[in-house]
């Protein structure tokens, strides 16, 4: 079975500060994919950041970028540059290759304070 | 703007009607999805199709019954809903099936807010 732990239901950071957001996942499988997305006020789930459990190297998109550690199965997700905008709830997902199932952590609620 | 379609935004419906979800993607996705939402949780899968054909039926109501037409659209028919089955309904798509072993991400739809009185 695939589980996601988010362990910080709630954040908040000051406009332009870095913040992380945390995520540990157990999967038996060595093919799966990890996902962070972002679910704002308006209520749409939008992809963040995805990253091949293959692949060694971090991802990065602009001012978002995760820790990638496979050994203790950490997926943490830096914000860069906090903008108002990044005001949101932050789901951890994970999936294995050949599947159609996404399984999601509990979420983290990030607020940025101007 | 989402390129994934959900209407209608709010349905407010009694526990003896008949109403429809609808989505619609023009992404050329192939794969698409139900999820439900309550609030400050995260979605849970109901139903995903691969090709037009259901693939995954996550123990769902029979209350709840799909339907995709063609591979741009995806329904979800509502009869006899109870009040605990509010909730936010989210529709995604995602290019590929699961089962070619890459998995591209799901695009949501803004989704719709249902309420069963």
């Amino acid at each position: 079975a695939q589980t996601v732990t988010q362990s910080q239901p709630e954040m908040s950071v000051q406009e332009a500060e870095t913040v992380t957001l945390s995520c540990t996942y157990d999967t038996s499988e060595n093919n799966y994919y990890l996902f962070w997305y972002k679910q704002p006020p308006s209520r749409q789930m939008i992809l963040v950041i995805r990253q091949e459990a293959y692949k060694q190297q971090n991802a990065t998109e602009n001012r978002f970028s995760v820790n990638f550690q496979k050994a203790a199965k950490s997926f943490s997700l830096k914000i860069s540059d906090s903008q108002l905008g990044d005001t949101a709830m932050y789901f951890c997902a994970l999936t294995q290759g050949g599947s159609e199932k996404l399984v999601f952590g509990k979420g983290t609620k990030l607020t940025v304070n101007p | 703007d989402t390129e994934v379609t959900q209407t209608p935004k709010h349905l407010v419906m009694g526990m003896t009607n008949k109403k429809s979800l609808k989505c619609e993607q023009h992404m050329g996705h192939r794969a698409m999805y139900w999820y439900k939402q309550k609030a400050k949780k995260p979605p849970e899968l109901m139903f995903v199709y691969s090709y037009e054909k259901l693939s995954i039926n996550e123990s769902v109501p029979s209350r709840f019954s799909p339907e995709c037409p063609n591979s741009s659209l995806l329904n979800l028919h509502l009869h006899a809903l109870q009040p605990e089955d509010s909730a936010l309904y989210l529709c995604a798509s995602s290019q590929d099936r699961g089962g070619q072993g890459y998995n591209s991400p799901l695009h949501f739809g803004n989704g719709t807010r249902l309420t069963v009185t």
